[in-house]
């Protein structure tokens, strides 16, 4: 059974420090990863996406990953209010185009003015 | 930028009775999906469908459910006999091949089964 883990949250930062998000997942056998946020009401946005051990940046976004110790984790610099919303943590199995993906339940963050 | 649409937004139906839920998924994509969200819970996944086929359906998508391709640009679910527990935002999504798969969600329908 694949299962991703997230703390659903909520997690409160003030605005302009750091959000970092948390996931793990029970597959080893997952190749790639992803996070998206999702307002309320609305429909999942892809953020980013990783594969690879390390870290991906792009803009105010940090995803990190390590297969060793199936975490994934999204960093949020400079925190703004917009970025207030659900964050859902993703995972594919081969890596391939039939892939469903896995989906957490998301952590809620919150950010303060 | 090339979007996933779908319609309707929300469609409300009685029990036992059969809806077909549509997506246009963005033009150049190959691989197309359904994912479900019942309120408050998490995103699962329903099926995926390339070159006119099935490639990989969950265990939630069983004999009610079935999806198609009627022409070049529309990608449809229909759900036969409708349950109560099948009220849920429906998200179709859509990816191409050397994109790493990245799936990209359209707005979703939100089915009430009354």
């Amino acid at each position: 059974q694949k299962e991703v883990e997230q703390n659903s949250g909520p997690l409160s930062v003030p605005e302009g420090a750091i959000a970092s998000l948390n996931c793990t997942y029970s597959d080893r056998g997952s190749q790639s990863f992803f996070w998206y946020r999702q307002y309320s009401g609305k429909s999942p946005e892809l953020i980013m996406s990783i594969y690879s051990n390390g870290d991906k940046e792009d803009g105010r976004f940090t995803a990190q990953l390590n297969k060793a110790s199936q975490y994934v984790s999204l960093l949020i610099r400079d925190s703004q209010p917009s970025d207030s919303a659900t964050y859902l943590c993703a995972a594919a199995y081969s890596g391939g185009g039939a892939d469903g993906l896995t989906f957490g339940k998301g952590t809620h963050l919150i950010i303060q003015p | 930028e090339p979007e996933v649409t779908q319609t309707p937004s929300h469609q409300v139906t009685q029990m036992g009775q059969e809806v077909i839920l549509r997506c246009v998924p963005i033009s150049n994509h190959l691989y197309f999906y359904w994912y479900r969200q019942i309120l408050g819970q998490k995103v699962e996944f329903l099926v995926s469908f390339y070159n006119n086929e099935i490639s990989e359906k969950s265990e939630i998508f069983d004999d009610q459910f079935s999806v198609e391709r009627p022409d070049g640009s529309n990608f449809t679910l229909k759900i036969r006999s409708t349950k109560l527990e099948d009220s849920a935002m429906y998200f179709c999504a859509s990816t191409y091949a050397g994109a790493y798969y990245e799936q990209y969600f359209g707005p979703g329908t939100r089915l009430t089964v009354t």
